[in-house]
């Protein structure tokens, strides 16, 4: 079964770090450009987001919100995506969805379950 | 920044009924490659978001075909031919020509 799952989610402090992951089962996250998207309590998607496949540079793009206190990146022998979050903030606090996208021909979107994030003190 | 609007906010249909939204984005989303770079989500009650449609009008597999998607450049629309109650949840476009960025979302009920 093609899945994903996201884990590392839980309470932290305002100012501290949390890393999140997503680990693909059921294909190969490599051959994926893989999106991280969050959604606050009782408010639409924020997109946060993306890191490319290898083969298209390996590059990722962010969200003015997060950029410069997220980082995402893969380990693609691992099969998972990471999510490293620093000086949390209270807005921080959501539900983390992680999408895997291939494109070649048609289009395959997985998305996982979500992780809960809350930042308070 | 590109921004994506959409409307209405919230839609109450009646079961077989056509249901129609719209993204407008401040940014035409047409590539030089041709390509319209919107897509279009659905997010039933505590599930995870689902693609309908890509690239403007190309529907994800196993998206039934009462869902269709239309537009260039700036205006788009996610039609419904015939409303089903699985369809309840929220719609949300998404542009992806600069980084990404989604709409408010519109939240579809059943009359």
């Amino acid at each position: 079964e093609v899945q994903l799952v996201e884990s590392g989610g839980g309470l932290e402090q305002p100012g501290r770090s949390l890393r999140l992951s997503c680990t693909a089962s059921g294909f190969t996250l490599g051959d994926y450009a893989m999106t991280w998207v969050r959604q606050a309590p009782g408010k639409g998607l924020e997109w946060i987001g993306f890191i490319r496949s290898k083969p298209y540079g390996g590059t990722t793009e962010y969200a003015a919100s997060v950029k410069g206190r997220f980082t995402i990146s893969r380990d693609d022998s691992k099969n998972i995506a990471y999510l490293q979050m620093n000086s949390l903030k209270s807005e921080d606090t959501a539900v983390y969805y992680c999408n895997g996208r291939l494109v070649r021909g048609d289009i395959k979107d997985v998305w996982g379950k979500g992780t809960t994030v809350i930042v308070s003190t | 920044d590109i921004v994506v609007t959409q409307s209405p906010l919230s839609l109450s249909v009646t079961p077989g009924e056509p249901a129609s939204i719209s993204c407008r984005s401040n940014q035409s989303l047409l590539h030089s490659n041709g390509y319209n770079y919107l897509d279009w989500y659905l997010q039933k009650p505590g599930q995870s978001p689902q693609l309908l449609i890509y690239l403007g009008s190309n529907r994800a597999s196993g998206v039934p075909d009462r869902f269709s998607g239309s537009g260039s450049g700036t205006d788009f629309t996610l039609k419904i031919s015939r409303v089903d109650v699985e369809d309840v949840g929220v719609y949300y476009c998404m542009q992806a020509t600069q980084t990404r960025a989604f709409g408010q979302g519109t939240k579809v009920e059943i009359k």
